[in-house]
């Protein structure tokens, strides 16, 4: 398994500013993902996030709107751009481990946020 | 692509009753299958998986899973419910073979009277 942590665990902020979100994981893995969960709703993967490479967003997602980072195999930034009260979600890290038998995803606390 | 389908949005059940949460899935191979635990304010907890070999697969808090291939369904079920089980639980789909990449179902509410 992983343990994984997340900063902040919410805030609350202003429409049009912005915030950045870490993700700390206790081992090295290749390849950590960015969720989103607007309220009431089911997780939408907005990128997956590779050491050393660019992100790779899904549909919808732009990297200007959510900019991240991967400095190293255990860290990652997750940035909300110019936040509107849409972008009012819990945000989830989740870490992928290679087992006997397949990958597994082990997820974050989250960060709950709304924006005003 | 895939897909994953949770048909019961909210269900209620009384604390020592037993507990069937239905997933179906769409996928074209055998895929990974996962149940996840979502506690109010929490992150996702794991609490089984499936990849292949027996189709009935026990997990953490005295929840199991069977993978019925025929039905493409993988519900969870716990035999005897506690008040702490309630909570969001969402079935996730993964691609055989690498991808990484979960689909996830809209989840299912469970409640437990006391």
């Amino acid at each position: 398994s992983a343990v994984i942590s997340q900063k902040p665990s919410r805030d609350i902020c202003q429409r049009g500013t912005s915030l950045t979100i870490q993700c700390q994981v206790d081992s090295q893995v290749t390849m950590m993902f960015w969720y989103r969960q607007q309220p009431g709703q089911s997780l939408t993967l907005i990128a997956t996030a590779n050491q050393g490479s660019e992100a790779t967003y899904e549909s919808g997602f732009v990297i200007d709107k959510f900019p991240i980072s991967r400095p190293n195999l255990t860290f990652s930034t997750l940035t909300v751009s110019n936040m509107s009260p849409e972008d009012s979600s819990i945000y989830l890290c989740s870490v992928a481990k290679l087992g006997l038998e397949g990958e597994t995803q082990y997820f974050g606390p989250g960060t709950r946020l709304l924006v005003l | 692509a895939q897909s994953v389908t949770q048909p019961d949005i909210h269900i209620t059940v009384s604390e020592g009753a037993s507990l069937e949460l239905r997933c179906n899935y769409s996928y074209g191979a055998t895929p990974y299958l996962f149940w996840y635990v979502q506690s109010p304010g929490q992150g996702l907890q794991l609490l089984l998986k499936y990849f292949s070999g027996d189709t009935l697969v026990q997990g953490i808090k005295g929840f199991e899973a069977e993978f019925k291939r025929s039905q493409s369904s993988f519900n969870l079920r716990k035999p005897s419910v506690h008040w702490s089980d309630a909570a969001e639980y969402f079935c996730a789909v993964g691609l055989t073979g690498g991808g990484n990449k979960l689909t996830f179902g809209t989840g299912t509410q469970l409640k437990v009277e006391l």
